[in-house]
Protein backbone atom coordinates (compact mmCIF):
# COMPACT_ATOMS: atom_id res chain seq x y z
CA UNK A 1 0.00 0.00 0.00
CA UNK A 2 1.60 3.21 -1.47
CA UNK A 3 1.99 5.55 2.11
CA UNK A 4 1.76 8.88 -0.28
CA UNK A 5 0.10 9.43 -3.59
CA UNK A 6 0.22 11.59 -6.38
CA UNK A 7 -1.65 11.81 -9.85
CA UNK A 8 1.42 10.66 -11.59
CA UNK A 9 -0.20 12.87 -14.65
CA UNK A 10 1.24 14.62 -17.00
CA UNK A 11 -0.36 17.66 -16.03
CA UNK A 12 -0.66 20.08 -18.43
CA UNK A 13 -1.57 24.22 -17.97
CA UNK A 14 -1.16 26.77 -20.77
CA UNK A 15 1.28 29.30 -19.59
CA UNK A 16 -0.46 31.77 -17.34
CA UNK A 17 -2.89 29.78 -15.47
CA UNK A 18 -3.01 28.07 -11.83
CA UNK A 19 -1.41 24.36 -12.02
CA UNK A 20 -2.90 22.28 -9.11
CA UNK A 21 -0.76 19.53 -8.26
CA UNK A 22 -2.52 16.81 -5.27
CA UNK A 23 -1.26 14.76 -2.92
CA UNK A 24 -2.81 12.38 0.18
CA UNK A 25 -1.15 10.53 2.34
CA UNK A 26 -1.86 7.82 4.47
CA UNK A 27 -0.02 7.86 7.86
CA UNK A 28 -2.14 10.16 10.70
CA UNK A 29 1.00 10.37 12.46
CA UNK A 30 2.51 12.62 9.69
CA UNK A 31 3.85 16.09 10.84
CA UNK A 32 5.51 17.70 8.03
CA UNK A 33 4.67 18.17 4.86
CA UNK A 34 7.01 19.16 1.73
CA UNK A 35 6.85 20.01 -1.96
CA UNK A 36 9.95 19.45 -3.84
CA UNK A 37 10.32 20.28 -7.63
CA UNK A 38 12.78 17.93 -9.85
CA UNK A 39 14.03 19.30 -13.33
CA UNK A 40 14.80 16.10 -15.85
CA UNK A 41 18.21 15.14 -15.47
CA UNK A 42 18.25 17.32 -11.92
CA UNK A 43 18.23 16.22 -8.14
CA UNK A 44 15.08 17.30 -5.99
CA UNK A 45 14.95 20.99 -5.11
CA UNK A 46 12.86 21.87 -1.75
CA UNK A 47 10.42 24.48 -2.98
CA UNK A 48 7.43 24.56 -0.17
CA UNK A 49 7.43 23.12 3.58
CA UNK A 50 4.15 23.31 5.59
CA UNK A 51 3.22 22.14 9.20
CA UNK A 52 -0.46 23.43 9.86
CA UNK A 53 -3.41 23.37 8.78
CA UNK A 54 -4.66 25.91 5.69
CA UNK A 55 -2.29 27.87 3.23
CA UNK A 56 0.99 29.00 2.93
CA UNK A 57 2.37 31.32 0.32
CA UNK A 58 5.49 32.22 -1.18
CA UNK A 59 5.74 33.94 -4.33
CA UNK A 60 3.70 32.35 -6.80
CA UNK A 61 3.29 28.96 -4.72
CA UNK A 62 0.48 28.49 -2.02
CA UNK A 63 0.55 24.94 -0.40
CA UNK A 64 -2.72 23.81 1.53
CA UNK A 65 -2.78 21.33 4.18
CA UNK A 66 -5.68 19.33 5.53
CA UNK A 67 -4.95 16.95 7.96
CA UNK A 68 -8.31 15.59 8.98
CA UNK A 69 -8.67 14.78 5.24
CA UNK A 70 -4.78 13.76 4.95
CA UNK A 71 -4.55 15.79 2.03
CA UNK A 72 -1.81 18.58 0.97
CA UNK A 73 -1.86 20.20 -2.44
CA UNK A 74 0.74 22.90 -4.28
CA UNK A 75 -0.79 25.58 -6.37
CA UNK A 76 1.48 27.25 -8.73
CA UNK A 77 -0.01 30.67 -9.94
CA UNK A 78 0.30 32.59 -13.15
CA UNK A 79 2.66 28.99 -14.20
CA UNK A 80 5.42 29.63 -16.53
CA UNK A 81 7.00 27.44 -19.27
CA UNK A 82 9.74 27.16 -16.65
CA UNK A 83 7.65 25.65 -14.24
CA UNK A 84 7.80 22.59 -16.27
CA UNK A 85 9.14 19.61 -14.02
CA UNK A 86 8.18 16.85 -11.74
CA UNK A 87 6.53 17.91 -8.46
CA UNK A 88 7.68 15.87 -5.76
CA UNK A 89 5.27 15.09 -2.64
CA UNK A 90 7.06 14.54 0.83
CA UNK A 91 5.34 13.40 4.08
CA UNK A 92 7.66 13.45 7.51
CA UNK A 93 6.85 11.70 10.85
CA UNK A 94 8.90 11.80 13.92
CA UNK A 95 10.61 8.75 12.26
CA UNK A 96 11.38 8.97 8.37
CA UNK A 97 10.17 10.78 5.35
CA UNK A 98 7.96 9.14 2.68
CA UNK A 99 8.23 10.69 -1.13
CA UNK A 100 5.33 10.04 -3.55
CA UNK A 101 5.75 8.98 -7.19
CA UNK A 102 5.80 12.87 -8.64
CA UNK A 103 3.74 14.53 -10.68
CA UNK A 104 4.58 15.47 -14.39
CA UNK A 105 3.57 19.18 -15.22
CA UNK A 106 4.29 20.46 -18.22
CA UNK A 107 3.21 24.29 -19.07
CA UNK A 108 2.54 25.37 -22.79
CA UNK A 109 3.62 28.73 -24.05
CA UNK B 1 20.27 24.99 3.45
CA UNK B 2 23.62 22.83 3.24
CA UNK B 3 25.55 22.58 0.12
CA UNK B 4 26.60 19.21 -1.05
CA UNK B 5 28.72 17.61 -4.04
CA UNK B 6 29.04 13.99 -4.70
CA UNK B 7 31.51 12.44 -7.03
CA UNK B 8 31.35 11.29 -9.37
CA UNK B 9 28.90 12.58 -11.70
CA UNK B 10 28.32 10.02 -13.93
CA UNK B 11 29.73 6.80 -14.21
CA UNK B 12 29.76 3.84 -17.08
CA UNK B 13 30.79 0.63 -15.01
CA UNK B 14 31.53 -3.06 -16.56
CA UNK B 15 29.21 -5.79 -14.95
CA UNK B 16 30.39 -7.28 -12.02
CA UNK B 17 32.47 -4.26 -10.87
CA UNK B 18 32.13 -1.90 -7.74
CA UNK B 19 31.72 1.52 -7.84
CA UNK B 20 32.36 4.26 -4.48
CA UNK B 21 29.85 7.49 -4.71
CA UNK B 22 30.96 9.85 -2.30
CA UNK B 23 28.71 12.67 -0.73
CA UNK B 24 30.37 15.96 0.75
CA UNK B 25 28.37 18.66 2.92
CA UNK B 26 30.05 21.98 3.90
CA UNK B 27 28.33 21.93 7.57
CA UNK B 28 27.91 19.22 9.81
CA UNK B 29 24.98 17.20 9.64
CA UNK B 30 23.38 14.06 11.80
CA UNK B 31 21.65 12.35 9.37
CA UNK B 32 22.60 11.42 5.77
CA UNK B 33 20.84 9.41 3.24
CA UNK B 34 20.95 7.43 0.36
CA UNK B 35 18.32 7.13 -2.18
CA UNK B 36 18.20 5.34 -6.09
CA UNK B 37 15.85 6.69 -8.76
CA UNK B 38 15.84 4.60 -11.73
CA UNK B 39 13.93 6.49 -15.04
CA UNK B 40 10.77 8.11 -14.83
CA UNK B 41 10.29 6.76 -11.09
CA UNK B 42 10.17 8.52 -7.51
CA UNK B 43 13.01 8.14 -4.69
CA UNK B 44 13.62 5.11 -3.09
CA UNK B 45 15.37 5.49 0.34
CA UNK B 46 18.31 2.59 0.29
CA UNK B 47 19.83 3.58 4.03
CA UNK B 48 20.40 5.90 6.37
CA UNK B 49 24.15 6.67 7.53
CA UNK B 50 24.47 7.60 11.05
CA UNK B 51 28.20 8.44 12.03
CA UNK B 52 29.75 6.33 14.48
CA UNK B 53 27.20 3.48 13.51
CA UNK B 54 25.65 0.96 11.16
CA UNK B 55 23.82 2.27 8.51
CA UNK B 56 19.98 1.39 8.78
CA UNK B 57 18.98 -0.60 5.28
CA UNK B 58 15.61 -0.65 3.97
CA UNK B 59 13.70 -3.41 3.12
CA UNK B 60 14.76 -4.88 0.09
CA UNK B 61 18.57 -3.48 0.39
CA UNK B 62 21.76 -5.40 1.78
CA UNK B 63 25.06 -4.18 3.48
CA UNK B 64 26.65 -6.56 1.39
CA UNK B 65 25.37 -5.37 -1.77
CA UNK B 66 25.35 -1.80 -1.01
CA UNK B 67 27.79 -1.18 1.84
CA UNK B 68 28.21 2.46 3.38
CA UNK B 69 30.55 4.44 5.57
CA UNK B 70 30.23 7.41 7.70
CA UNK B 71 33.18 7.97 9.24
CA UNK B 72 32.46 12.00 10.35
CA UNK B 73 29.62 14.99 10.77
CA UNK B 74 29.97 15.91 6.76
CA UNK B 75 31.25 12.59 4.79
CA UNK B 76 29.74 9.44 3.27
CA UNK B 77 30.38 7.01 0.78
CA UNK B 78 27.85 4.43 -0.26
CA UNK B 79 29.19 1.76 -2.91
CA UNK B 80 27.42 -0.19 -5.55
CA UNK B 81 28.78 -4.14 -5.19
CA UNK B 82 28.76 -6.56 -7.67
CA UNK B 83 27.15 -4.60 -10.45
CA UNK B 84 24.82 -5.49 -12.92
CA UNK B 85 22.56 -3.63 -15.67
CA UNK B 86 19.73 -3.72 -12.99
CA UNK B 87 21.69 -1.43 -11.25
CA UNK B 88 21.48 0.94 -13.36
CA UNK B 89 20.10 4.10 -12.08
CA UNK B 90 20.67 7.65 -10.62
CA UNK B 91 22.09 7.70 -6.80
CA UNK B 92 21.21 10.83 -4.41
CA UNK B 93 22.92 11.04 -1.32
CA UNK B 94 20.49 13.39 0.90
CA UNK B 95 21.09 15.61 4.52
CA UNK B 96 19.01 16.37 6.98
CA UNK B 97 20.16 19.74 8.80
CA UNK B 98 19.89 20.19 12.28
CA UNK B 99 17.15 22.00 13.75
CA UNK B 100 15.10 21.14 10.49
CA UNK B 101 13.21 18.36 9.36
CA UNK B 102 13.64 18.64 5.95
CA UNK B 103 15.97 17.17 3.30
CA UNK B 104 18.45 18.19 1.02
CA UNK B 105 19.91 16.79 -2.02
CA UNK B 106 23.07 16.17 -3.50
CA UNK B 107 22.98 16.65 -7.46
CA UNK B 108 23.21 13.15 -7.76
CA UNK B 109 25.46 10.25 -9.59
CA UNK B 110 24.29 8.40 -12.42
CA UNK B 111 25.24 4.80 -12.95
CA UNK B 112 24.58 2.73 -16.32
CA UNK B 113 25.91 -0.34 -15.91
CA UNK B 114 27.24 -2.24 -18.90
Amino acid sequence: QKEVEQNSGPLSVPEGAIASLNCTYSDRGSQSFFWYRQYSGKSPELIMSIYSNGDKEDGRFTAQLNKASQYVSLLIRDSQPSDSATYLCAVATDNDMRFGAGTRLTVKP
Amino acid sequence: SAVISQKPSRDICQRGTSLTIQCQVDSQVTMMFWYRQQPGQSLTLIATANQGSEATYESGFVIDKFPISRPNLTFSTLTVSNMSPEDSSIYLCSVETPGRDTQYFGPGTRLTVL
